[in-house]
């Protein structure tokens, strides 16, 4: 498949530990944020959001941060595994209909 | 996988032609967002369809086009296709403004 994200910003953990992908988002106004993983040759394939009347929200190993006073959101997975591996992008909405990507993060996890 | 399909996987086109790339949607799901994604980048929002009118546009010329049919489904038009018009074109899905679930989406080649 193609390669998604050629000169992303790359994080790389080891097997095992937890990953922080960070992200800062450009509108005040957004009002629902999503994180989104991508492999390559695919499609982005949905996380976690989290509203912004919320700061914190936890999923399966995932666990999403909201700072609006910075404008910043986190991505925490915990326990990475190889499977993680990916290009992370965060996406901010506003307006309840145009969806604004981050640039991408890419996600390396060595076994 | 989401339940969102489009085709085809893979085309080539030559400057100045006209494309068009078609999206299944999930069942149940009354809502087409279209993103182009280049090489190395997050998706860009093109636009997006709810009970068969355009619903919000992003920066795209009106040579980029769309539709949507009763059954939900989406079509994308391109006309007087660009070199810089190469990239993955993503249909996303949702229930109004619910969370928007991705298609694999078409690779687009223009030489």
């Amino acid at each position: 498949g193609e390669s998604v994200g050629l000169h992303l910003p790359t994080l790389s953990v080891q097997e095992g530990d937890n990953s922080i992908i960070n992200c800062a988002y450009s509108n005040s106004a957004s009002d629902y944020f999503i994180w989104y993983k991508q492999e390559s040759g695919k499609g982005p394939q949905f996380i976690i959001d989290i509203r912004s009347n919320m700061d914190k929200r936890q999923g399966q190993r995932v666990t999403v941060l909201l700072n609006k006073t910075v404008k910043h959101l986190s991505l925490q997975i915990a326990a990475t595994q190889p499977g993680d591996s990916a290009v992370y992008f965060c996406a901010e909405r506003t307006g309840g209909f145009k969806t604004i990507f981050g640039a991408g993060t890419r996600l390396f996890v060595k076994a | 996988e989401t339940g969102v399909t489009q085709s085809p996987t893979h085309l080539i086109k030559t400057r100045g032609q006209q494309v068009t790339l078609r999206c299944s949607s999930q069942s149940g799901h009354n809502t087409v967002s279209w993103y182009q994604q280049a090489l190395g980048q997050g998706p860009q929002f093109i636009f997006q369809y709810y009970r068969e009118e355009e619903n919000g546009r992003g920066n795209f010329p009106p040579r980029f086009s769309g539709l949507q049919f009763p059954n939900y489904s989406s079509e994308l038009n391109v006309n007087a296709l660009e070199l810089d018009d190469s990239a993955l074109y993503l249909c996303a899905s949702s229930r109004t403004i619910d969370t928007q679930y991705f298609g694999p989406g078409t690779r687009l080649t223009v030489l």
